[in-house]
């Protein structure tokens, strides 16, 4: 069956420095990949989206890349600030109406 | 500024009753989603409805039911609550759009407590 790992544990990381967060997937191959944030008791908020034919997108501080042969992504926050404190979700879609989310990576980052 | 709204942030309610969970977005979007996220699993898909009066089950549908009279409301209802079905309940919604590329927008939630 279709599988989504993100590390389970948190990320614990000092202002300033990058935070890189991984997202694996098995047994399906995504045409694209979405990344949410959520913050504590909200619902999540999209961030990202890189397609099968993208190896990297950038949105200011953000960097996502997609390697279809390792079915992984990476998601990097450079400069990090406690504000980027949260939950991130990877999201890999075949392109159908449903989407299968993983279970998140919380990210602290200490001032 | 683009919203989704649910009737509740909390719910308390006892073993046996019916529930209603109401979700209203002002974007005019034609899909429409409720999920349950519990701790270490995720997001999981009860219900979506691609459009008015259409709805498809999800993973977990068992417990559920779900209506869609119009296009900016989407109801989750919970026949006869039990107790695990107490989790936090997330409505998105989401532009047809091309290709189904477009993001999902969602609602601030319901935790929902079964006793």
């Amino acid at each position: 069956s279709q599988k989504i790992e993100q590390n389970s544990e948190a990320l614990n990381i000092q202002e300033g420095k990058t935070a890189t967060l991984t997202c694996n997937y098995t047994n399906y191959s995504p045409a694209y990949l979405q990344w949410y944030r959520q913050d504590p008791g909200r619902g999540p908020v999209f961030l990202l989206l890189i397609r099968e034919n993208e190896k990297e997108k950038r949105k200011e501080r953000l960097k996502v890349t997609f390697d279809t042969t390792l079915k992984q992504s990476l998601f990097h926050i450079t400069a990090s600030q406690p504000a980027d404190s949260a939950t991130y979700l990877c999201a890999p879609h075949t392109g159908g109406f449903k989407t299968i989310f993983g279970a998140g990576t919380r990210l602290f980052v200490k001032a | 500024d683009v919203k989704v709204t649910q009737s509740s942030r909390y719910l308390v309610k006892r073993t046996g009753e019916k529930v209603f969970l109401e979700c209203v977005q002002d974007m005019d979007h034609e899909n429409m989603f409720w999920y349950r996220q519990d701790p270490g699993l995720g997001l999981r898909l009860i219900y979506f409805s691609y459009d008015v009066k259409m709805k498809e089950k999800g993973d977990i549908p068992e417990g559920y039911s779900v209506s869609r009279e119009k296009k900016e409301r989407f109801s989750l209802i919970l026949e006869s609550a039990s107790t695990n079905q107490t989790s936090m309940y997330l409505c998105a919604s989401r532009d047809l759009g091309l290709g189904h590329y477009n993001e999902q927008f969602f609602g601030p939630g319901t935790r929902l407590t079964v006793l």
